[in-house]
């Protein structure tokens, strides 16, 4: 069984550029996450979409924002580039809302996508 | 607002020794507590977790224990091996709002 994927693994942005990170979950998993990994600062909570809406949303400025779509791939954009933006940009999946506790809670990570910003 | 710690920030053993890493949680509402291993270059890998109603668990040579009074959790590696090698994080989650909380990492490093 394929696990999350993530693209692109590694990209290279300017200051000021958009970008979109694209998220597969693991089959039969209707809940995506994104986290950040920036050096330094550790595992950040970025967003929770489950069945196409968001759930819940982490302390990141509003340039920061995705999607999911009715398959539950997912899509990160980060508008507006900024040097500290560079980072591990991280998707999860997990069981959705309706699967209920415990069977939602485990959560998996893909391999992330590398983004720096220059 | 929520906060997980970790001790310690890094760990050196010898191969064949035992590795233990401590975590303390500050929202009394988190009920699930999984551990991620995560390689250079790679994403978290979850190796084992715990749920709030239980105090123990064990799968071959790691274990994770839970004391809900004191808000602390922590992971067991006996007989480690070179492979253990690896950033290791402990997160707590409130499945309310699905979201981890992850301590600040522990690099492990088992020497041959």
């Amino acid at each position: 069984e394929a696990g999350v994927t993530q693209s692109p693994t590694h990209l290279i942005k300017t200051r000021g550029q958009q970008v979109t990170l694209r998220c597969s979950p693991i089959s039969g998993h209707t809940s995506v996450y994104w986290y950040q990994q920036a050096l330094g600062l550790g595992l950040q909570f970025l967003l929770w979409y489950d069945e196409g809406e968001e759930r819940n949303r982490g302390n990141f400025p509003p340039r920061f924002s995705g999607r999911q779509f009715p398959n539950y791939s997912s899509e990160l954009n980060v508008n507006a580039l900024e040097l500290e933006d560079s980072a591990l940009y991280l998707c999860a999946s997990s069981r959705g809302r309706a699967a209920g506790t415990p069977r939602r809670d485990t959560i998996y990570f893909g391999e992330g996508s590398w983004l720096t910003v220059v | 607002g929520e906060n997980v710690e970790q001790h310690p920030s890094t760990l050196s053993v010898q191969e064949g020794d035992s590795a233990v890493i401590k975590c303390t949680y500050s929202d009394s509402a988190s009920n699930y507590f999984p551990w991620y291993k995560q390689e250079l270059g790679k994403g978290p890998q979850l190796i084992i977790d715990i749920r709030s109603n239980v105090g123990e668990k064990k799968d071959q040579r790691i274990a994770v224990t839970l004391n809900k009074t004191a808000k602390h959790f922590s992971l067991h590696i006996t007989e480690t091996q070179p492979e253990d090698s690896a950033v290791y994080f402990c997160a707590a989650l409130n499945t309310g709002f699905q979201k981890l909380v992850f301590g600040t990492g522990t690099r492990l490093l088992v020497s041959p």
